[in-house]
């Protein structure tokens, strides 16, 4: 069974700075998709970013890129200029080939210092 | 507005009281899920459906029940809710590529407290 792990419960920044989220996991499969999700204290779960495990090119999304490393099972999440509405708790999540659901893991909560 | 939406939003029960969580989504997805999320344990399955009358369990099905008998709607129900099921439930739906899962768009959850 895949596992993703987030080793980081909490982390904190300041507004402005540039932040980095880990996220590591486990599978034997090659193709599969990662993504970050933000969940902010609404509890809305809102898609940040996501990657294809085939593409070399490290995904971004304005303030949000990720730096995937197939070969060392990584995927972290770099957060440029933080701002107050960047606090939330965030989530890496992963789906393999099949019809199964994504695998969470257990989250960061990010917090930003004005 | 492409949504997944979920009702209700917040229920208060007792144990023993069969209830229904209803989910809708109007992007014509056809795979729809599931999850629950617990305090330090993320997001975790319950059940999934690829599509009309096909659903299967997830990781933890335990004490639920969903069915799928139109495309864009996907129940979930307690048939004997008890208190270790008080916990936040999500919807998410997809349109999978090629017979996988793809990017999940949730609901905004539902908050179940089983007294």
């Amino acid at each position: 069974a895949q596992t993703v792990t987030q080793s980081q419960p909490e982390m904190s920044v300041q507004e402005a700075e540039t932040v980095t989220l880990s996220c590591t996991y486990d599978t034997s499969e090659s193709d599969y998709y990662l993504f970050w999700y933000k969940q902010p204290p609404s509890r809305q779960m809102i898609l940040v970013i996501r990657q294809e495990a085939y593409k070399q090119q490290n995904a971004t999304e304005n303030r949000f890129s990720v730096n995937f490393q197939k070969a060392a099972k990584s995927f972290s999440l770099k957060i440029s200029d933080s701002q107050l509405g960047d606090a939330a708790m965030y989530f890496c999540a992963y789906v393999g080939g099949g019809a199964d659901g994504l695998t969470f893991g257990k989250g960061t909560h990010l917090i930003i210092q004005p | 507005e492409a949504q997944v939406t979920q009702n209700p939003r917040y229920l208060i029960t007792v144990t023993g009281k069969k209830l229904t969580v209803t989910c809708s989504q109007n992007m014509n997805h056809e795979y729809m899920s599931w999850y629950r999320q617990d305090p330090g344990l993320g997001l975790r399955q319950i059940y999934y459906s690829m599509n009309v009358e096909v659903t299967d369990k997830g990781d933890v099905p335990e004490g639920y029940k969903v069915s799928r008998k139109e495309k864009r709607n996907f129940p979930l129900i307690l048939e004997s809710p008890s208190p270790n099921q008080t916990s936040l439930y999500f919807c998410a739906s997809s349109s999978p590529g090629t017979g996988r899962t793809d990017t999940q768009y949730f609901g905004p959850g539902t908050r179940l407290t089983v007294l």
